[in-house]
């Protein structure tokens, strides 16, 4: 059970949108940034957003990130097939003093 | 070019012990919080435990799950991350991520990883 929790699954058709919700409380999301990481089978996961919404460089902007209280989401506009992976939101929490992880979040393209 | 190199992993009994290591490149190994996250196979991310770099004390800190067995190391000199596994069970079956923090706070994003490395442990 993660402290995090994302839904198992998300889906959509080639270029429509997609978002991923990660629900915590006020000692993790409530208090600290939020990343997102993307993940290929076989491969290490791989940065998309930090800091809530901010996007490293070589990050297209059809990806989101947003926060509010304590739930963060993960947008993808335009999808594509080669958007289709699992996606984990990550944060701190104050209580643990460990780092968190959503379960996952599989997309598939339709 | 940035890059982490884990190494150490392998095949191990029940109750036994393993050292990973991780090297570092491409950038200021001293100056980073560098982190370990392990994911079983089939499951999610874990966060394992991270250190920080010296300035900042060069404190650790460590999951639950792991939290007495396992231990977090750094050589400076030597650009690369150390994981400590004693008192290995079945449930420490994973691959085992190094990372590298992007910034010197606690909910600091992880923008470089490793490639990997397998334990398992098994009878």
């Amino acid at each position: 059970q993660s402290v995090l929790t994302q839904p198992p699954s998300v889906s959509a058709a080639p270029g429509q949108k997609v978002t991923i919700s990660c629900s915590g409380s006020s000692s993790n999301i409530g208090n600290n940034y939020v990343s997102w990481y993307q993940q290929f089978p076989g491969t290490a996961p791989k940065l998309l957003i930090y800091d809530n919404n901010k996007r490293p460089s070589g990050i297209p902007d059809r990806f989101s990130g947003s926060k509010s209280g304590t739930s963060a989401a993960l947008g993808i506009t335009g999808l594509q097939t080669g958007d289709e992976a699992d996606y984990y939101c990550g944060t701190w929490d104050s209580s643990l003093n460990a780092g968190v992880f959503g379960g996952g979040t599989k997309v598939t393209v339709l | 070019e940035v890059q982490l190199v884990e190494s150490g992993g392998g095949l191990v009994k029940p109750g036994g012990s393993l050292r990973l290591s991780c090297e570092a490149s491409g950038f200021t190994f001293s100056n980073a919080w560098m982190t370990w996250v392990r994911q079983a196979p089939g499951k999610g991310l874990e966060w394992v435990g991270r250190i920080k770099r010296e300035t900042d004390g060069g404190t650790t800190d460590y999951g639950a799950p792991v939290k007495g067995r396992f231990t977090i190391s750094r050589d400076d000199s030597k650009n690369t991350l150390y994981l400590q596994m004693n008192s290995l069970k079945t449930e420490d079956t994973a691959v085992y991520y190094c990372a590298k923090d992007m910034y010197h706070y606690d909910s600091s994003a992880y923008e470089v990883w490793g490639q990997g490395t397998l334990v398992t442990v098994s009878s």
